[in-house]
């Protein structure tokens, strides 16, 4: 079955970008079946929706993160990435990566990966 | 955006009995409804989706129901595992993805 394995630092530093990867196995990111999403959940709190990405590259974002939100993917590894600018603490969280069926629920999702912004 | 509000916020059940959890949309969302259930330290699984079609491999004791605004997720007789925290996420609004805050079950 498909799995999803984030990665990426888990320090960054105030005003600089966080960035994370995403590894899909046991199926296709090039799939026009699904779309591919980034979700995060700073501790004790709920969930916010980043964005996501179509194997045609076409991405949909937060209007709230959308400023300095970037999702790209690279089907020759079959991972999609993660790019949020200028970060500050307010963007410590967890971080999920998760296959976005075209109606628009979430499953399955990666086990997160904690990004913490600190200098 | 559509806001979704989830009640209560900590629901205290004994193993065995049956749990209610309340979601509400601050406009419809027809159908477009998922929930989700959080174990410490793990990613959101899938359980509900169309408001009331159980996810693969999910029990038959956890059962959606709604339409609209309104939306109940009922567990029918709890399991130990089933103490977590439940999520409702709209996808009405496709390009503005929510989700509720989550209602705790707890022992």
């Amino acid at each position: 079955q498909v799995q999803l394995q984030e990665s990426g630092p888990g320090l960054v530093k105030p005003s600089q970008t966080l960035s994370l990867t995403c590894t899909v196995s046991g199926g296709s990111i090039s799939s026009t079946s699904y779309y591919w999403s980034w979700i995060r959940q700073p501790a004790g709190k709920g969930l916010e929706w980043i964005g996501r990405i179509f194997t045609s590259g076409s991405t949909n974002y937060n209007p709230s993160l959308k400023s300095r939100v970037t999702i790209s993917m690279d089907t020759s590894k079959n991972q999609f990435s993660l790019k949020l600018n200028s970060v500050t603490a307010a963007d410590t969280a967890m971080y999920f990566c998760a296959r976005d069926t075209v109606t628009g629920w979430f499953d399955p999702w990666g086990q997160g990966t904690l990004v913490t912004v600190s200098s | 955006e559509i806001v979704m509000a989830q009640s209560p916020a900590t629901l205290s059940v004994s193993p065995g009995e049956r749990a209610t959890l309340s979601c509400r949309a601050t406009q419809s969302v027809n159908n477009n409804l998922a929930w989700y259930q959080q174990r410490p330290g793990q990613a959101p699984r899938l359980l509900i989706y169309g408001a009331s079609t159980r996810a693969t491999g999910i029990p038959a004791r956890f059962s959606g129901s709604g339409s609209g605004t309104e939306f109940t997720l009922t567990i029918s007789s709890l399991q130990s595992e089933d103490f977590a925290v439940y999520y409702c996420q709209q996808y009405y609004d496709w390009l503005q993805i929510t989700f509720g805050q989550g209602t705790r079950l707890e022992i």
